[in-house]
C-alpha cells in the first residue's frame, strides 16, 4: 500500500538550532514530493516541492527539504529555527499514476526561546 | 492577496439534521479538493474536483455526504443527515492548472454534531 510516515509526533528544538523533521514515503516510481505547514486554526499552507532535479529543495519561510531516493526519505530542514516556525508539518506524496496527495500524519514542531 | 473562503467557519447542529459547506476557491484555480480533519484519522480527502467535474470521490461516504461544483466559483459538501462522527473540521483546498498539486487551503469550517 502506498503511504507516508512521518515518525515523530513533536520535535522540539532551541531556537536558532537546526531542526530536522523526518519523512518516509512507500509509493512505487519518483513520485511528487511536498511539505505543508499548519499554523492553529488555519488550513495548511504549501511549503515547497520535489518533483526531479537537484535533491535539495528550497522553500518557503527558509525551509528546505533533502530527497533520498535510495531512503525513500524527504526530510524537511532549516539551517536556524525561529519561534515562528511552531507548527504542525504535513509531509505529502503524490504517485505518479493519480492526482490525489497522500498526506502522512503530520509532526509537531515547538520551538522553545 | 487571493484566498480560498470557506464559510460557515464554524457550526454547530444537531444529529440529522443537514449541513452544508461552501467553498470559493482562488480565481482562475480549477481543481478543488475537500479534506476532513480529525486527531484520530488525520487529513483525508473526501473528494475533488477539476473543471468542475468531480474526478474522485472515493473517500466519501455516499449515503450521506454529496460534493457538487455548482459554477466555477463555489464547490458545496453537503451531510444529510449528520452523525456525531461527522464532527471533524473540513478544509477546501484549491490547485492552479499549472500544478494542481501546489494546493492553497482554506481556513476550515469546523463541524460539531451533538
Amino acid at each position: 500500500a502506498q503511504s507516508v510516515a512521518q515518525p515523530e509526533d513533536q520535535v522540539n528544538v532551541a531556537e536558532g538550532n537546526p531542526l530536522t523533521v523526518k519523512c518516509t514515503y512507500s509509493v512505487s516510481g519518483n513520485p511528487y514530493l511536498f511539505w505543508y505547514v499548519q499554523y492553529p486554526n488555519r488550513g495548511l499552507q504549501f511549503l515547497l516541492k520535489y518533483i526531479t532535479g537537484d535533491n535539495l529543495v528550497k522553500g518557503s519561510y527558509g525551509f528546505e527539504a533533502e530527497f533520498n531516493k535510495s531512503q525513500t526519505s524527504f526530510h524537511l530542514k532549516k539551517p536556524s529555527a525561529l519561534v515562528s516556525d511552531s507548527a504542525l508539518y504535513f509531509c505529502a506524496v503524490r504517485p505518479l499514476n493519480t492526482d490525489k496527495l497522500i498526506f502522512g500524519t503530520g509532526t509537531r514542531l515547538q520551538v522553545f526561546p | 492577496d487571493a484566498r480560498v473562503t470557506q464559510t460557515p467557519r464554524h457550526k454547530v447542529t444537531e444529529m440529522g439534521q443537514e449541513v452544508t459547506m461552501r467553498c470559493q476557491p482562488i480565481l482562475g484555480h480549477n481543481t478543488v479538493f475537500w479534506y476532513r480533519q480529525t486527531m484520530m484519522q488525520g487529513l483525508e480527502l473526501l473528494a475533488y474536483f477539476r473543471n468542475r467535474a468531480p474526478l474522485d470521490d472515493s473517500g466519501m461516504p455516499k449515503d450521506r455526504f454529496s460534493a457538487e461544483m455548482p459554477d466555477a466559483t463555489l464547490a458545496t459538501l453537503k451531510i444529510q443527515p449528520s452523525e456525531p462522527r461527522d464532527s471533524a473540521v473540513y478544509f477546501c483546498a484549491s490547485g492552479p492548472p499549472r500544478d494542481p498539486n501546489e494546493q492553497y487551503f482554506g481556513p476550515g469550517t469546523r463541524l460539531t454534531v451533538t
